[in-house]
């Protein structure tokens, strides 16, 4: 099955500090989305990327759909304790018949923010 | 109100036993998936409706069987538990099955097979 290559898989940072963590496949994707999970909570949605290329940002956060369509980063700048968790890519392809489309879940990146 | 809400938070049961996750979603979504987290947090789907109707299924075991009573519900039930099911289990939903469709994912249900 598909794969998505999560890196790095933990990051421990001083307040303030950018982040940057990245995805690779070695397949094609329809859709990236960066989640991020807090401990005990289901993942929460922070950016979706729909097109190669594409370049969004939300607040102090930024990602990017590689041009190839197997890649995917996102940045975090100036870290604040709040953003310790769990940061996962997902690419999205459709399922059989070329609808109903399914996420691939990367492997995560934990992130420790020191104050 | 909670979105996407789970039942039971914790679950903690023997080998062998049968048990059922309950999820419900009240954002009038049309597609709900069941997704597994491993002990190393890696997330993998199981299955998905749409309408009631199954549209995914993973290669997972017959033990594990979803059942959707209306669109706003989706009940994962697991015969003959074993010590590899434990992990927490994701209910998610999104508007339709579509790319770019956003998943919203509920609180989670810890299983654990003793």
């Amino acid at each position: 099955g598909q794969q998505l290559n999560q890196s790095p898989q933990s990051m421990f940072i001083q307040e303030g500090e950018d982040v940057s963590m990245n995805c690779t496949s070695s397949s094609i994707f329809n859709t990236w989305l960066w989640y991020k999970q807090d401990p005990g909570e289901g993942p929460v949605l922070l950016i979706a990327l729909y097109k190669a290329g594409e370049l969004t940002s939300n607040g102090r956060l930024t990602a990017q759909f590689g041009i190839t369509r197997k890649d995917s980063f996102l940045n975090i700048s100036a870290s604040i304790p709040s953003d310790v968790g769990i940061y996962f890519c997902a690419g999205q392809t459709p399922g059989s018949g070329g609808s109903n489309y399914k996420l691939t879940f990367g492997k995560g990146t934990l992130l420790t923010v020191n104050p | 109100d909670t979105a996407v809400s789970q039942t039971p938070k914790y679950l903690v049961t023997q080998m062998g036993n049968d048990k059922s996750i309950k999820c419900e979603q009240n954002l009038g979504h049309d597609t709900m998936y069941w997704y597994k987290q491993d002990s190393k947090k890696f997330l993998k789907i199981m299955f998905s409706y749409n309408n009631k109707e199954l549209i995914i299924n993973e290669t997972v075991p017959n033990r594990f069987s979803p059942k959707s009573p209306d669109k706003a519900h989706l009940n994962l039930h697991i015969n003959s538990l074993e010590l590899g099911d434990s992990a927490v289990y994701f209910c998610a939903s999104s508007q339709e099955s579509g790319v770019g469709n956003e998943q919203f994912f509920g609180p989670g249900t810890r299983l654990t097979v003793l």
